[in-house]
């Protein structure tokens, strides 16, 4: 069936360091895709999403590449900080459905 | 900040006893997600609520799962008999159709079963 996954299961950066997570999906009707966030004993937690007419959004200190000719989905963190430290997500939803999510990657970053 | 409730937040039960797990969505929300998370699975969807009306529950054991929105502000997610492997994490989820933010997550309801 359709599934997202991570190509690194665990990615250990230097404080103030640049980040970037990737994700691939595999369902080409998917038009909706979320980064979340999430530290140990809570929920997922928001990041930044993009639809699938936009191929770039930014927020604060992070930005999210959506690229649909090769199904890549990548989560930008500039100046990575400690409390950056979490597992992040990708999920992905196609006309409003439900979302699907993949196995995540875990972010380590080093004082 | 308006948050997902859920309750318990802890629950250790026997194996074959009921589990009955409960979800305050955001007020206004109409969509809410029930999601199991494990080390080995990841976030499994379980069921899923639009205004109320289950849409997808494909992803629950339809013989020992059930989930029901009793009114706008409860989910429940009951599990009847309980058995080790349903020890996990579970999440509930609430959004608005159509609406940027994704969607918001409670946090959780870690399930042991011994």
């Amino acid at each position: 069936g359709e599934s997202v996954g991570l190509h690194l299961p665990t990615l250990s950066v230097q404080e103030g360091d640049n980040s970037i997570i990737n994700c691939a999906y595999s369902n080409s009707a998917s038009d909706y895709f979320i980064w979340y966030k999430q530290e140990s004993g809570k929920g997922p937690q928001f990041i930044i999403d993009i639809r699938s007419n936009m191929d770039k959004r930014q927020g604060q200190r992070v930005t999210v590449l959506l690229n649909k000719t090769v199904k890549h989905l990548s989560l930008q963190i500039a100046a990575t900080q400690p409390g950056d430290s979490a597992v992040y997500f990708c999920a992905e939803s196609s006309g409003y459905s439900t979302l699907t999510f993949g196995k995540g990657t875990m972010l380590l970053v080093s004082p | 900040d308006a948050r997902v409730t859920q309750t318990p937040r802890h629950k250790v039960t026997e194996m074959g006893q009921e589990v009955t797990m409960r979800c305050q969505p955001i007020l206004g929300h109409n969509t809410v997600f029930w999601y199991r998370q494990t080390m080995m699975q990841g976030l499994e969807l379980l069921a899923y609520f639009r205004n109320r009306a289950p849409l997808d529950d494909s992803g629950m054991p339809k013989d020992r799962f059930s989930a029901e929105m009793p009114d706008a502000t409860l989910a429940t997610l009951k599990i009847q008999p309980s058995e080790p492997r349903d020890s996990a994490v579970y999440f509930c989820a609430s959004g608005l159709t159509g609406r940027s933010y994704g969607y918001t997550f409670g946090s959780g309801t870690r399930l042991t079963v011994v």
